[in-house]
């Protein structure tokens, strides 16, 4: 079975804090994403990568950037963390489906 | 652009009594539909998939779809549902655009089922 692994289940920030969200897949896929959930908006794409070094803007990419150095990683960076990015935070792979990791939880105080 | 509507934002059932959470899309080419369930606290879980072939799709849980193309739909239904069924459910619709495979979510609908 393929394994999405996000690094931390939660995090606290500061504001203006620079923020690193972690995502690992282990089954060599070309396709990853970084979604957003929040109540009553489902999960919002902010990015998404389609081979190393390679990046595309989601729906809601403002204030985050993303980095894909080796395919097996795919980094979100909030470059100056605020209190309307306190969010959960899904990273997923895709092959022949999609792979959801756990979530991490952020909190931006 | 494709866009996923789920009409009911909360559902309140009781235990053994059937359910349909509803969903409409919106694509002007062929898409992929999905329901996924997300439980408190954990992540999210494929339910079943609609690719192509027969529009009646059954997935885990006693869990199933169908697919209505001339109305744009993707009901799930189940004939009876647990306690263990209260959870957040989201139906998705994937299409290719611009070349990369995007997956699209609506809102979500939270069923709550009470003994």
């Amino acid at each position: 079975d393929v394994k999405v692994t996000q690094s931390s289940r939660y995090l606290v920030k500061r504001t203006g804090e620079k923020v690193f969200l972690e995502c690992v897949q282990d089954m060599d896929h070309e396709n990853m994403f970084w979604y957003r959930q929040d109540p009553g908006l489902g999960l919002r794409l902010i990015y998404f990568s389609y081979d190393v070094k390679m990046k595309e803007k989601g729906d809601i990419p403002e204030g985050y950037s993303v980095s894909r150095e080796k395919k097996e990683r795919f980094s979100l960076i909030l470059e100056s963390a605020s209190t309307n990015q306190t969010s959960m935070y899904l990273c997923a792979s895709f092959l022949r489906g999609y792979t959801f990791g756990s979530g991490t939880r952020l909190t931006v105080v | 652009a494709q866009s996923v509507t789920q009409l009911d934002s909360q559902v309140p059932v009781f235990e053994e009594a059937p359910v349909e959470l509803r969903c409409n899309y919106s694509s002007s080419v062929s898409v992929y539909l999905f329901w996924y369930v997300q439980y408190p606290n954990q992540g999210l879980q494929l339910l079943l998939k609609y690719l192509s072939g027969s529009t009646l799709v059954k997935g885990i849980n006693g869990f199933e779809a169908e697919f209505n193309k001339s109305q744009t739909s993707f009901h799930l239904r189940k004939p009876s549902v647990h306690i263990s069924d209260t959870a957040e459910y989201f139906c998705a619709v994937s299409s290719l655009s611009g070349g990369y495979n995007k997956l699209i979510f609506g809102a979500g609908t939270r069923l709550a089922v009470h003994p």
